[in-house]
């Protein structure tokens, strides 16, 4: 079964760094596009940003919110990919999820705290 | 505001139908496939439809979809207590080069 788990997330001040974590398993990752998707307490899905495959050269895309500030990188040798958060505002604080392939499988998320 | 648009709450009895819309443009929609999700209380969100009428594994034929236009509709039939959940569209939007979502639309069965 694909599992997907996220770590990393805490609370951090405003203008702090985060880098959250997700570690893929039961499927080959390179061969698969990955997305952030964040949702803020209370409020709907937010796509954050993804990572294409191996195939199509690991292109990134970023929500323009985070466009700047926020990096997507991954590590085929650990199945790992990573949300490197930086300037982190009050309005940043969601459960972050790793997804894989536009939605077919979601991680547990890990919740970010942005506040002083 | 979400790019796309969705009901905010539906609802209908057990054993009955509902439908749910989702609206957005021809940048979205219009080009490109939906997919639709469903977050039970307190839990991450679970894929139930790919590539617009698509049902993911395990999903039961109970819930479908179909997309026209520039609006997408998921169908969900022989409704249970426990399909009570918040439900999410979404679809690439090729002029914004990302992934838009509905606001949610949250079903209770009466």
């Amino acid at each position: 079964e694909v599992q997907l788990v996220e770590s990393g997330g805490g609370l951090v001040q405003p203008g702090g760094s985060l880098r959250l974590s997700c570690a893929a398993s039961e499927f080959t990752f390179s061969d698969h596009y990955m997305d952030w998707v964040r949702q803020a307490p209370g409020k709907g899905l937010e796509w954050v940003g993804r990572s294409t495959n191996k195939l199509n050269s690991y292109t990134t895309y970023y929500a323009a919110s985070v466009k700047g500030r926020f990096t997507i990188s991954r590590d085929d040798s650990k199945n790992s990919m990573y949300l490197h958060m930086n300037s982190l505002q009050t309005d940043d604080t969601a459960v972050y999820y790793c997804v894989r392939d536009f939605g077919a499988g979601w991680g547990q998320g890990t919740l970010v705290i942005v506040s002083s | 505001q979400s790019v796309l648009t969705q009901p905010p709450s539906v609802s209908a009895a057990p054993g009955q139908k509902v439908t749910i819309s989702c609206s957005g443009s021809s940048s979205n929609i219009g080009n490109n496939h939906v997919s639709w999700y469903q977050q039970l209380p307190g839990t991450a969100p679970k894929s139930l439809i790919y590539d617009s009428n698509k049902r993911t594994s395990g999903i039961p034929d109970r819930f479908s979809a179909s997309k026209a236009g520039t609006s997408a509709t998921l169908g969900i039939s022989g409704l249970q207590t426990g399909d009570e959940a918040d439900y999410y569209c979404g679809a690439w939007d090729t002029s914004l080069s990302g992934e838009v979502f509905g606001g949610g639309t949250k079903l209770t069965v009466l």
